[in-house]
């Protein structure tokens, strides 16, 4: 089956820690994407990457970083300089180009007391 | 910038009853226009998608969604929910010129209640 993996669903850290989140796809996308979801906001992109070794900054890049290496991986890094790290984390793929929808996967939720 | 954004946060409803959630967005150009669900503890999924052509589009699970253009929106109906209907649902867009960026509205939680 093809789809997107997010390890681990659920997530606990101490403030002032680093904590990678991971996102794996087997979908042969090109583009892929972290966003942040809170109650009431909605989704915000974090950064997105439209092809290997490439990656910009979304709307709320600050105290977050990634990197892509591989096609099928987009880990993104949480970094102590993020003010209000507690969310809910999801990763999605896409084709490139403008015709082609975002497929998402199941997300992490990350706590940080 | 491109912005959304749902009027609803929550709607409470009992089954087959009609249901619709109004989109509006801000962007001045050429648009795609999506809605997605997530249901408990589920992915977020594609309900539907506009891309061009007939603004009334129709999606899964008997939802469609209407494209007026002169009022920037994007509702989306489903004529009689079930309970199965409850979920969050999110509207997003994406600006021909904002490359392959989604902007999503705040969400809205509907409760359908059997």
């Amino acid at each position: 089956d093809g789809g997107i993996t997010q390890s681990p669903k659920y997530l606990f850290r101490k403030e002032g820690q680093n904590v990678t989140l991971s996102c794996e796809q087997n979908l042969n996308h090109d583009a892929m994407y972290w966003y942040r979801q809170d109650p009431g906001q909605g989704l915000r992109l974090i950064y997105y990457s439209q092809i290997v070794n490439d990656f910009q900054k979304g709307d709320i890049a600050e105290g977050y970083s990634v990197s892509r290496e591989k096609k099928e991986s987009f880990p993104l890094t949480v970094t102590s300089a993020q003010k209000n790290p507690t969310a809910f984390y999801l990763c999605a793929s896409s084709r490139p180009g403008q015709n082609y929808e975002q497929y998402f996967g199941p997300g992490t939720r990350l706590t940080v007391t | 910038a491109q912005s959304v954004s749902q009027h609803n946060h929550h709607v409470i409803l009992s089954e087959a009853a009609s249901l619709e959630l109004g989109c509006n967005y801000s962007y001045g150009g050429t648009v795609n226009l999506f809605w997605y669900v997530q249901y408990p503890g589920q992915h977020l999924q594609l309900l539907l998608k506009y891309f061009s052509g007939d603004p009334l589009v129709k999606g899964i699970k008997g939802f469609e969604a209407e494209f007026i253009k002169s009022k920037f929106s994007f509702n989306l109906r489903k004529p009689s929910v079930q309970w199965s209907d409850t979920a969050e649902y999110f509207c997003a867009v994406r600006g021909r010129a904002a490359g392959n960026k989604l902007t999503f509205g705040g969400g809205t939680r509907v409760l359908v209640k059997p």
